[in-house]
């Protein structure tokens, strides 16, 4: 089944435990994405990958890091969580950077106390 | 700047229609639209492309003025199973901006039997 995997899907943790959200997609999709939701602002997108070792910003990328060494891994990482980054984050992946359709995984909700 | 989304909610009976826009200050290349039930993922609904080509959902249209810079979704006969958040995303015109995407802040769907 084609399909994008988020883990964990919830996790609770400590201001500055670094910690690091996975994201694989098993449809040979060259972009991958990440976003965060949060009530009343929609997604906001934090980091996109156009393909391996290619990674750009998105519009609020603070206090996170990505890598793609691997076609099919996309991972999130906090290195120092902050409670300002409690939120719903949304990995999502696509054949190419436009004109395809995002197929997003199921999300994974962070509370940093 | 995120595109503005209007209305922000709309509650309908079942068979009436409904039209959701999304306005961006930027000139854009795409258009995506996404829907999103409670403590689920966005699903894809529909892409419009500059140039005039779309993709999407068989019971569901859209429109693209590339001038204005503004999408509108058509909700038509509208079914319970229609009820979610409905978000536009929009990618710019620009090579800099080839992958970012910006989200609306979404509009909350009810319909009701």
């Amino acid at each position: 089944e084609a399909q994008v995997t988020q883990n964990p899907r919830y996790l609770i943790t400590v201001t500055g435990k670094k910690l690091t959200v996975t994201c694989s997609q098993n449809m040979n999709h060259e972009y991958m994405s990440w976003y965060r939701q949060d009530p009343g602002l929609g997604l906001r997108q934090i980091y996109y990958s156009m393909n391996v070792e290619v990674t750009d910003k998105g519009d609020v990328p603070e206090g996170y890091k990505v890598s793609r060494k691997e076609k099919r891994n996309f991972p999130l990482i906090l290195e120092s969580p902050s409670p300002n980054q409690t939120s719903l984050y949304f990995c999502a992946s696509s054949l190419s950077r436009t004109g395809n359709e995002q197929y997003f995984g199921p999300g994974t909700r962070l509370t940093v106390t | 700047q995120q595109p503005v989304q209007s209305p922000q909610a709309v509650i309908l009976r079942e068979g009436e229609d409904a039209v959701i826009n999304c306005s961006s200050s930027k000139a854009l290349y795409s258009v995506h639209w996404y829907r999103q039930k409670h403590g689920e993922a966005p699903v894809f609904l529909m892409i419009l492309l500059k140039g005039g080509e779309q993709k999407g959902h068989e019971k569901i249209s859209a429109s693209f003025n590339e001038k204005k810079q503004q999408s509108s979704l058509y909700l038509t006969a509208s079914q319970l199973s229609y009820s979610g958040t409905y978000f536009c995303g929009t990618e710019k015109g620009t090579t800099d901006s080839w992958g970012k995407f910006q989200f609306g802040a979404g509009t909350q769907v009810v319909v009701t039997p």
